[in-house]
């Protein structure tokens, strides 16, 4: 069964800081990857997502992951967060070839940026 | 272009009541993902539907849960007799088409309150 595991339920940073949020997953199969961030009081929107190629790769709001099979991981970063950065994070998982679609979160990350 | 929308942004209810969770996918989406987030926790997949097909309700609880999307109109989710631990933030998300490269969009959530 696939898992997905973000170890710091809260990361504070101090605004102009970097940040790295951690997400490591566990599969039997190939997988696709993905950040989730959710505002409060609000749905999930897509930061970014891992689907084959390059392994670095660039989201929204100058996020950006790194996914490393040998590790099972796919953490998070940003060079330089901001007040508005403040927010709960999911890392997810998705089947590759499997007929449903359903993704496996994490249980998330509170990012919380102080000035 | 209208986002996934549901309805109602919070809903009350007595234990036992039935409850009637509401979401109208994006604009050409035929495929609707509901999942719940219990407090404290990650979302969990509940049930992925097609238009008048349930595909996968393999995180649906076995009794008082059921969804349906029809044909016309948007998906509904039921929760029938609820109890306080159905308490919780449930989200509906939609996307054009199952592959992989085609994201989920997801809507603002229902915050069910059993009292």
């Amino acid at each position: 069964a696939q898992s997905v595991t973000q170890l710091d339920s809260q990361v504070p940073v101090f605004e102009e800081a970097p940040v790295e949020l951690r997400c490591n997953y566990s599969s039997s199969v190939s997988v696709y990857l993905f950040w989730y961030v959710q505002y409060p009081n609000q749905g999930l929107q897509l930061l970014l997502k891992y689907l084959s190629g390059s392994t670095l790769v660039k989201g929204i709001n100058g996020f950006e992951a790194e996914f490393n099979k040998s590790q099972t991981s796919f953490h998070l970063r940003k060079p330089s967060v901001h007040i508005s950065d403040t927010a709960e994070y999911f890392c997810a998982v998705r089947n590759d070839g499997g007929a449903t679609n359903k993704l496996i979160f994490g249980t998330g990350t509170l990012l919380a940026v102080q000035p | 272009n209208a986002g996934v929308m549901q309805n109602p942004r919070h809903l009350v209810r007595r234990r036992g009541q039935e409850a009637r969770l509401r979401c109208s996918p994006m604009k050409g989406h035929s495929h609707v993902y509901w999942y719940r987030q219990l407090p404290e926790e990650g979302l969990k997949f509940m049930v992925y539907l097609q238009k008048e097909n349930i595909i996968d309700e393999s995180g649906m609880p076995k009794e008082r849960f059921s969804a349906e999307f029809p044909k016309e109109g948007p998906s509904i989710l039921r929760i029938q007799q609820v109890v306080r631990g159905d308490s919780a933030a449930y989200f509906c998300a939609s996307s054009p088409a199952p592959a992989p490269a085609y994201e989920q969009y997801f809507g603002p959530g229902t915050r069910l309150t059993v009292t």
